[in-house]
C-alpha cells in the first residue's frame, strides 16, 4: 500500500523560479527520504530526513518534516531545466523490523527554460 | 564501481513463456530489492532480501521467485510471463542498518509480454 501522497501530482515552472512539493504519509517513522527520477532512468536518492529532524539542506535543496502533521516538503531553489524530472518520497515504518520503504506516487516537475 | 547493474535492458516475451532478470551490484551491500513501476501506480515492491540466502515477499509477489544465492546477486524470475507484467523493472540496494538506509537504483528493465 502507498503511505506516502505527493501534492502536487504534476508541477510546471519556469527556470529561476522555486519548486515546492510535499508528501504526507499515514504513520510514525524512522525517517523520509526524497528520491528524483529523470525519464527513463533508475531513482536516485536525494536526501534522507530523520523522524527527529526538522530540517535539512543539500546544495540547492531544502526538507523540511513535520511529524505532528505527519507531512513533509521539499523545496527546489532557483530551479534549472535540469531539474525537470519526477520526484518521490519514501517513508521507512517506524513499525516492525522490514527494512521496506513505503512510496508515494510522485511529483512530476518541468521547469521550461 | 559500477553501482547497480540490471541484465537484460529490454526484452520481449510471448505470454507463458520464463525468463530471468539479473541484478549485480557492487557496493557490498546487505539489502536488494525487486520493484515494478507502472503508470499511475508508482514503485511496488515485489521481493527483497535482507541477506545472502535469505529472501522475502513484498507488495506484488505473485508469479515472481527470487533468489539470493550470492550477496552481490539478486535474481528475478518469470516463471510463466503474463500480460499484466508488462512493466519497467527495478532492482535497488542498500547497506544494512537499525533504520531503512538509502537505495541505490540500477537502471532498469524494460519488460513487454506479448
Amino acid at each position: 500500500s502507498q503511505q506516502g501522497e505527493e501534492d502536487p501530482q504534476a508541477l510546471s515552472i519556469q527556470e529561476g523560479e522555486n519548486a515546492t512539493m510535499n508528501c504526507s504519509y499515514k504513520t510514525s517513522i524512522n525517517n523520509l527520504q526524497w528520491y528524483r527520477q529523470n525519464s527513463g532512468r533508475g531513482l536516485v536518492h536525494l536526501i534522507l530526513i530523520r523522524s527527529n529532524e526538522r530540517e535539512k539542506h543539500s546544495g540547492r535543496l531544502r526538507v523540511t518534516l513535520d511529524t505532528s502533521k505527519k507531512s513533509s516538503s521539499l523545496l527546489i531553489t532557483a530551479s534549472r531545466a535540469a531539474d525537470t524530472a519526477s520526484y518521490f518520497c519514501a517513508t521507512d515504518p517506524n513499525a516492525g523490523n522490514n527494512r521496506k520503504l513505503i512510496w508515494g506516487l510522485g511529483t512530476s516537475l518541468a521547469v521550461n527554460p | 564501481n559500477a553501482g547497480v547493474t540490471q541484465t537484460p535492458k529490454f526484452r520481449v516475451l510471448k505470454t507463458g513463456q520464463s525468463m530471468t532478470l539479473l541484478c549485480a551490484q557492487d557496493m557490498n551491500h546487505e539489502y536488494m530489492y525487486w520493484y515494478r513501476q507502472d503508470p499511475g501506480m508508482g514503485l511496488r515492491l515485489i521481493h527483497y532480501s535482507v541477506g545472502e540466502g535469505t529472501t522475502a515477499k513484498g507488495e506484488v509477489p505473485d508469479g515472481y521467485n527470487v533468489s539470493r544465492l550470492k550477496k552481490q546477486n539478486f535474481l528475478l524470475g518469470l516463471e510463466s510471463a503474463a500480460p499484466s507484467q508488462t512493466s519497467v523493472y527495478f532492482c535497488a540496494s542498500s547497506y544494512g542498518g537499525k533504520a531503512t538506509p538509502p537505495q541505490y537504483f540500477g537502471p532498469g528493465t524494460r519488460l513487454l509480454v506479448l
